[in-house]
């Protein structure tokens, strides 16, 4: 199976702090990538897949990029309501598989 | 509007068996590509199957074996039954549909609210 380690675990920001979340493939998956956001409770919303199409409804202030085995998520200016938990997921080949997960936290 | 809500989690103790099921509105289940993605409390994101539009199923192999994804197309109704449970089956399992355009897969974009399954020893 494809690994995939995100960094940071844990993220302290604040409103308006841009962010910026890493996801790195333990072998390359072309563009092969999307991110989910997950509030407490609740199943995860996918944000971007592509590694950089932004799903539509999903604020602009998201964006993602990268290629072959690292990649980023990007806020560029935090809001209320974007602290959550961010997982990354390759689907270059089955077994898909998910990062363990950033928190994002007030500071 | 697309809604998914799975049934079926609960307390089982190790070797038993338990079957989920996802009751699908808004859109037929046997015409897409859906999934079972689960959580395990406190933890991330596992893709556990898949069953594409063509009947075709797919398998985490930390499952495979022991849980068998499959619909039903008049009940609009995705399943997976579960066997031989071990504890560290326990987790919230959500249904998704397994998005695809352009060729390629590219997200999961409908979730269900997920159901709790507790493998005791």
């Amino acid at each position: 199976d494809i690994q995939m380690t995100q960094s940071p675990s844990t993220l302290a920001a604040s409103v308006g702090d841009r962010v910026t979340i890493t996801c790195r493939a333990s072998q390359s998956i072309s563009g092969w990538l999307a991110w989910y956001q997950q509030k407490p409770g609740k199943a995860p919303e996918l944000l971007i897949y592509k590694a950089s199409s932004l799903e539509p409804g999903v604020p602009s202030r998201f964006s993602g990029s990268g290629y072959g085995t690292e990649f980023t998520l990007t806020i560029s200016s935090l809001q209320p309501d974007d602290f959550a938990t961010y997982f990354c997921q390759q689907y270059s080949i089955l077994s898909w598989t998910f990062g363990q997960g950033t928190t994002v936290e007030f500071k | 509007e697309v809604q998914l809500e799975e049934f079926g989690g609960d307390m089982i103790q190790s070797g038993g068996s338990l079957r989920l099921s996802c009751v699908v509105s808004g859109l037929i289940v046997s015409g897409n590509d859906m999934s079972w993605v689960r959580q395990a409390p406190g933890k991330g994101l596992e893709w556990v199957s898949v069953i594409y539009k063509d009947g075709r199923t797919f398998y985490a192999d930390s499952v495979k074996g022991r849980l068998t994804i499959y619909r039903e197309h008049f009940k609009n109704t995705l399943f997976l039954q579960m066997n031989s449970l071990r504890t560290d089956d326990t987790a919230v399992y959500y249904c998704a549909r397994a998005r695809y355009g352009d060729g390629s897969f590219q997200g999961f974009d409908y979730w269900g609210q997920g159901t709790l399954v507790t493998v005791s020893p």
